[in-house]
């Protein structure tokens, strides 16, 4: 199985600061990478696949990159309705792991 | 628009058994891949399993720790999506999310999940 380690597992930041997570991949995955948000209690929701395309809807402040076996999503100035939890996840083989996911709280 | 709804949920005893719906609507359902998708209480998210579309023969994939034990199926006559878990473990103690996964890049690339349902709760307990 693929294991994907995301770093770091929390994270405390400002409005307007730029936070970068990043996952890596225990074998190469090509790009086969997509990023989640996670609000309390709610499913879920689609930012980013093939590690660096923007789901549509979803502000240009996300974006992702990488390939192989690391990869970054970047928020460019974190806004009041970021603070979520994020998680990668692999499409490369089956099973469709996930990453430990990063808790991004207001400092 | 793009609605899923899942049903079934609830408190089950452990080797219990329970079948979990997903009534899909606003898309063609039989176009797409469908995931189950859970996260236990606190905790991350896990995928579970996967029915490919009509055109890849309806296959499916189960992750390891429910293999044998879990099913998933799906009726594209009533564009619904389903798990049928049986032996079921407290370890199954989870929010069981369906997905509709899309090949948002085509060309035989992977299927993506772009749309979620709000989940049902699945608790086991004695």
């Amino acid at each position: 199985d693929i294991q994907l380690t995301q770093s770091p597992s929390f994270l405390s930041a400002s409005v307007g600061d730029r936070v970068t997570i990043t996952c890596r991949a225990s074998q190469g995955i090509s790009s086969y990478l997509a990023w989640y948000q996670q609000m309390p209690g709610k499913a879920p929701k689609l930012l980013i696949y093939e590690a660096s395309t923007l789901q549509s809807g979803v502000p240009s402040s996300f974006s992702g990159s990488g390939s192989g076996t690391e990869f970054t999503l970047t928020i460019s100035s974190l806004q009041p309705e970021d603070f979520a939890t994020y998680y990668c996840q692999q499409f490369n083989s089956y099973p469709l792991t996930f990453g430990g996911g990063t808790k991004v709280e207001i400092k | 628009e793009v609605q899923l709804v899942e049903s079934g949920g609830g408190l089950v005893q452990p080797g219990g058994s329970l079948r979990l719906s997903c009534a899909a609507s606003g898309f063609t359902f039989s176009d797409h891949y469908m995931d189950w998708v859970r996260q236990a209480p606190g905790k991350g998210l896990e995928w579970v399993a996967r029915s490919r579309n009509k055109g890849n023969s309806y296959t499916t994939e189960h992750a390891a720790s429910v293999k044998g034990r879990f099913t998933i199926s799906r009726d594209d006559s009533k564009t619904s999506l389903h798990l049928q878990m049986n032996s079921l473990k407290t370890e199954d103690t989870a929010v069981y999310y369906c997905a509709r996964a899309g090949a948002l890049i085509g060309g035989g690339g992977p299927y993506y999940p772009d749309y979620w349902g709000q989940g049902t709760l699945v608790t086991v307990s004695s």
